[in-house]
């Protein structure tokens, strides 16, 4: 089945930076790549989203990359801002059967003003 | 609003008394799921379901249950809980068969187990 590697499990960065969190899947069929922001004490929540038939996406100050042939796939928030302090989860999917939904252990963004 | 709705959010119970955990999202989704977070772990899957009368086991089944009785509720039951099962746990919806793929998460449910 699918396994979900995520890195760095904390990441702390300065106001105004950039930030990057990685994560690599095994299962090649994955063509599903979510990602989701926690705030403390809230439930998880979508931000960005990647399919396998694109490499990039962006949402203003968010954008995911998506590397297939080496199978990881990545976020980069830029210009961080102090709201953007959160756990934040990748995850992989195969939407043609759309059943284990494999998520990774979650990185812990501190952003210090 | 379009939501999921979980019940009870918090839960102080003691080894061996059953108790459900009840789900109910009002967006007519196809998919339905469980979750156990526990910290360094992420969110590990539990059990899923495609529609109604249609489930299967996640990463994590081992002692819980679910059923599917009806599109909008996916109620989870702790037959005989364990100290190990301590965790806060999160329901979550999702279209399916419209490709969006979006999962809602419930607001969580803290279950300690003395």
């Amino acid at each position: 089945g699918e396994n979900v590697e995520q890195h760095p499990s904390t990441l702390s960065v300065q106001e105004g930076d950039s930030a990057v969190i990685k994560c690599t899947y095994s299962d090649s069929a994955s063509n599903y790549f979510p990602w989701y922001k926690q705030e403390l004490g809230k439930r998880p929540q979508l931000i960005i989203d990647i399919r396998s038939n694109v490499g990039e996406k962006k949402d203003q100050r968010i954008a995911v990359t998506l590397n297939k042939t080496a199978k990881h796939f990545s976020l980069h928030i830029t210009e961080t801002q102090p709201e953007d302090s959160a756990v934040y989860f990748c995850a992989a999917a195969l939407t043609d059967s759309w059943g284990k939904f494999q998520f990774g252990a979650g990185t812990q963004v501190v952003v210090t003003p | 609003e379009a939501q999921v709705t979980q019940n009870p959010r918090y839960l102080i119970t003691v080894t061996g008394k059953k108790l459900t955990v009840t789900c109910s999202q009002n967006m007519n989704h196809e998919y339905m799921s469980w979750y156990r977070q526990d910290p360094g772990l992420g969110l590990r899957q539990i059990y899923y379901s495609m529609n109604v009368e249609v489930t299967d086991k996640g990463d994590v089944p081992e002692g819980y249950k679910v059923s599917r009785k009806e599109k909008r509720n996916f109620p989870l039951i702790l037959e005989s809980p364990s100290p190990n099962q301590t965790s806060l746990y999160f329901c979550a919806s999702s279209p399916v068969l419209s490709g969006a793929n979006v999962l809602t998460f419930g607001a969580g449910s803290r279950l300690t187990v003395l």
